[in-house]
């Protein structure tokens, strides 16, 4: 089975503060995707970078969240200024390449109280 | 935008059923995904089809072909550990991003 990597697992921030979530894609995979589910509805897109640039992102993230891939082997997502809204489980994905199977990690459920 | 219309949203099934789940798509997609995902969240890949049909054990899944418009995953002999919510996602055929847009979800519910 793929084996992508998130840290930490649960986050609890207050409202305002920063938040920051870590991703570690499957070894040799080239596309890495970052979603939002929130009360185990559908997932929504956030972000998808390839190669480490980011080729499509949602307007919301440009707005309110940071998001990187300084290395083939670590992405991360940050939100600078938590809102109540944003509770809700990240869940980052990756493919070997675009268009392929995506793996997903187990998550960072984000709580801001 | 791109939808996904999964149904149905809920399922009770007696072990030893059998049962299909559907996801429409507004528009054509490249390929789908169907997932499962636990109770602590873990979303699990079941199948990724970019045409035709797979099978793995009582799991079977299709993707239409041709008009690449619907796909359904099907369950034979429900077991109590089939138990989960399902979600089938896809990759539109147009525009350049290989984002996965997702159903809204089936609640499976297997009993004795």
């Amino acid at each position: 089975d793929a084996a992508v990597t998130q840290k930490p697992r649960y986050l609890i921030k207050m409202k305002g503060q920063e938040a920051e979530m870590k991703c570690i894609p499957e070894k040799g995979h080239t596309a890495v995707f970052w979603y939002q589910q929130k009360q185990s509805k559908e997932l929504k897109f956030l972000i998808y970078f390839q190669n480490q640039q980011p080729l499509d992102q949602i307007d919301m993230v440009k707005e309110r969240f940071s998001a990187v891939c300084p290395s083939s082997s670590l992405c991360s997502l940050g939100i600078r200024t938590c809102e109540a809204e944003d509770s809700a489980l990240y869940l980052c994905s990756s493919s070997r390449d675009w268009g392929y199977e995506q793996y997903f990690g187990p998550g960072t459920r984000l709580t801001v109280l | 935008g791109d939808q996904v219309e999964q149904s149905p949203s809920a399922l009770s099934l007696h072990e030893g059923t059998d049962s299909a789940l559907r996801c429409n798509f507004t528009t054509t997609m490249r390929s789908v995904q169907w997932f499962r995902q636990n109770s602590r969240g873990s979303l699990i890949s079941l199948f990724y089809l970019a045409s035709g049909t797979k099978e793995n054990g009582r799991l079977k899944s299709a993707f239409d072909s041709k008009e690449r418009r619907y796909s359904t995953l099907h369950i034979r002999d429900a077991q109590l550990e089939d138990s989960g919510t399902y979600f089938c996602a896809a990759v539109p055929n147009q525009g350049g991003s290989a984002k996965l847009i997702f159903g809204e979800g089936t609640k499976l519910t297997v009993s004795s």
